[in-house]
């Protein structure tokens, strides 16, 4: 079947610009994530849903960014006010719920503020 | 809270040496533990888990690892490397519970020699 897919896969956009994200997961997995990868660095946690609800925002780094899952499967980053410091490659990961916490990655968005 | 140290930003061995990644861990609870490799331009592929079985795990492609709670350490090796195997290596952590996000380090890039 098919992986997690990512659109777009490369976004530029200007510093105040709001953008969206978009995230397919594997069919079926109920679990998604979000994570952000700066240049020369892991990947870091932004956000987990469990089905519709975000059990876990923890990772947000401030109120302009929101993430939602309204029917439980396809999910959207939003970013409001983007700035250069959000330039980075957004990647998100699903995994089906029986406990062995495997995430599968997609391909990722590469995000560029100017 | 969890964490991951990964010694080595990069690593160069030539076709055919041994391969070894270096991994620690720091977690108050039982860790689960990845470690994930990442070709240029693509998505994070899982290469291997260790989640509280068998101490010596193996994954695809020849890799193996190795959970020593003594040390702290969760190493990556294979015996003999491949020039396909060059890429970005991601040591991760997490525990099982409501949110199973992933720790990350902040990889290892290796190179193969001819």
């Amino acid at each position: 079947g098919a992986g997690v897919s990512q659109t777009p896969s490369n976004k530029v956009t200007e510093k105040g610009k709001y953008v969206e994200l978009r995230c397919d997961p594997i069919s079926g997995h109920t679990a998604l994530y979000w994570y952000r990868q700066s240049l020369g660095q892991g990947p870091e946690f932004l956000i987990y849903f469990q089905g519709t609800g975000a059990a876990d925002d923890s990772g947000l780094p401030n109120d302009r960014f929101f993430a939602v899952r309204p029917e439980g499967s396809v999910s959207t980053l939003k970013i409001q006010r983007t700035e250069r410091g959000d330039s980075a490659v957004y990647l998100c990961a699903s995994s089906s719920r029986d406990g062995k916490n495997e995430q599968f990655f997609g391909p990722g968005t590469r995000l560029t503020v100017l | 809270a969890q964490s991951v140290t990964q010694l080595g930003s990069h690593v160069s061995v030539s076709e055919g040496a041994l391969v070894l990644l270096r991994c620690n861990y720091s977690s108050s609870v039982p860790p689960y533990l990845f470690w994930y490799v990442q070709y240029p331009n693509q998505g994070l592929q899982l290469l291997l888990k260790y989640t509280s079985a068998a101490t010596l795990v193996k994954g695809i492609n020849d890799f193996e690892a190795e959970f020593k709670k003594s040390e702290t350490s969760f190493h990556l090796t294979k015996p003999s490397a491949h020039m396909s195997d060059a890429a970005e290596y991601f040591c991760a952590v997490s525990r099982y519970g409501a949110t199973n996000k992933l720790i990350f380090g902040t990889g290892t890039l290796l190179a193969v020699q001819p």
